[in-house]
């Protein structure tokens, strides 16, 4: 079955940037969407069609595309931005796959 | 506004089938284009994607749980169901219920499920 592929964890102290990575076959022909998760929570999307910010988003979450890989930026990171994040995309016949997550620790 | 809340026994023994609905205000899934998937997540794991249906009425599977899956809607009572036969103890997980309009934009809280005998 299709995979998409993210780091463990990210670590990144207060201020600074933070990349997580999301690999799979099909990301070069469907997009990502990236979904941040605070325990006890549902997820709430961050990035959709691999760089759409919707409203309500702070201007620091960023996605981007290169390739076989997609990329969520959080400039600037600040504590409240610790949880888990999840991207996701479609494989080759439409159906939706999730990322394995990624937990994103502010040091 | 656009809310969604997940219905269902919150234990269900193995093998036996569990029904969850999701009813859902603030959007029509007579629009065009509109869809409203279910998700799953096991304490402490990754989220899973299982089954999507469409505006139209045309429904997806997750590919290794299709045959214990049925989604369906009742467009008049804004509800989605989800059924899922032959529980074991491993489907033990939070379902979620999502609306999808460039990206699954609205989730709702979550209802867990234990499969215990």
């Amino acid at each position: 079955s299709y995979e998409l592929t993210q780091p463990p964890s990210v670590s990144v102290s207060p201020g600074q940037t933070a990349r997580i990575t999301c690999s799979g076959d099909t990301l070069p022909k469907q997009y990502a969407y990236w979904y941040q998760q605070k325990p006890g929570q549902a997820p709430v999307l961050v990035i959709y069609k691999d760089s759409e910010r919707p409203s309500g988003i702070p201007e620091r979450f960023s996605g981007s595309s290169s390739g076989t890989t997609v990329t969520l930026t959080i400039s600037g990171v600040q504590a409240e931005d610790e949880a888990d994040y999840y991207c996701q995309s479609a494989d080759s016949s439409g159906t939706w796959v999730f990322g394995g997550g990624t937990k994103l620790t502010v040091l | 506004q656009v809310t969604l809340r997940e219905s269902g026994p919150a234990l269900v023994k193995p093998t036996q089938t569990l029904t969850l609905t999701c009813t859902f205000s603030g959007f029509s899934l007579s629009t065009y284009g509109m869809c409203v998937n279910w998700i799953r997540q096991p304490p402490g794991k990754a989220l899973e994607w299982l089954a999507r249906i469409d505006w139209d009425d045309d429904k997806y599977y997750s590919t290794s749980l299709k045959t214990r899956l049925t989604i369906s809607k009742d467009t008049s009572k804004n509800q989605v169901v989800l059924t899922m036969t032959n529980m074991d103890p491993v489907d033990t997980a939070t379902y979620y219920c999502a609306r999808e309009d460039k990206g699954f934009d609205s989730w709702g809280q979550g209802t867990l499920v234990t499969v215990s005998s």
